[in-house]
């Protein structure tokens, strides 16, 4: 059975600080996805990385797929206010998700 | 791109009636579809896998017979809970893949519907 680990399930921190949320497995994936769920709404993309070791920047997010694909890091940098919300990882194989637990962040004015 | 729409975005209906959610694929055509199931405060938990034009996968601990899918066309997948009861109040969301994507393993989500049975 596939599972994703993700750290920290919750995190609250000022505006302008830099978070780093993690999904790690003993498993390999063929990719990596980045969500983003608003309360009473569907996860919405943010990034898919396929390759190890790939690095991807959307903006402040910047997202990475562990060289042996079992692994991936979100790091936020001078977080804000907009940036609240769960943040789930979900890794792809056997043509389904598995999804982390999740990280909900909390980013204070 | 890649929109998918559900609805209704919320229902309420009496304990014993079916009530059946529909999710569409509104600019891609996707030949598998997913419906998920989402508690307060948790992840998303698969319910089934719904393949156009076969039978849907279900996960184990899904009932089959109570959550009824159909996928009847490239931008349609329906999910139907029959006999609905108190305990299957929950958000259901829908995701889609996009058939011509590189990427096979992307899904694309709906809004979600809000389901209390009363």
């Amino acid at each position: 059975t596939q599972l994703l680990e993700q750290s920290p399930q919750f995190l609250s921190i000022q505006e302008g600080e830099n978070l780093t949320v993690y999904c790690n497995s003993s498993s390999v994936f063929s990719s990596l996805q980045w969500y983003r769920q608003e309360p009473g709404e569907g996860p919405v993309l943010l990034v898919t990385v396929v390759t190890g070791g790939e690095v991807k920047k959307l903006k402040r997010l910047t997202f990475q797929f562990g060289d042996a694909r079992k692994d991936s890091s979100l790091h936020i940098t001078a977080a804000q206010p907009g940036d609240t919300g769960l943040y789930l990882c979900a890794g792809g194989g056997y043509n389904k998700l598995i999804f982390g637990a999740g990280t909900r962040l909390a980013v204070h004015p | 791109g890649a929109v998918v729409s559900q609805h209704p975005s919320w229902v309420i209906c009496k304990s014993g009636t079916s009530v059946k959610i529909e999710c569409r694929s509104l600019d891609f055509q996707a030949t598998t579809m997913f419906w998920y199931r989402q508690f307060p405060k948790q992840s998303l938990m698969l319910m089934a896998t719904s393949n156009e034009g076969s039978k849907a996968t279900y996960e184990q601990g899904v009932e089959k017979d109570k959550f009824l899918i159909n996928h009847a066309s490239l931008t349609l997948s329906t999910l139907t809970v029959t006999s609905a009861h108190p305990e299957d109040s929950s958000f259901y969301i829908c995701s889609a893949r996009d058939r011509t994507s590189g990427n096979t393993d992307t899904q694309y989500f709906g809004p979600g519907t809000r389901l209390t049975v009363l």
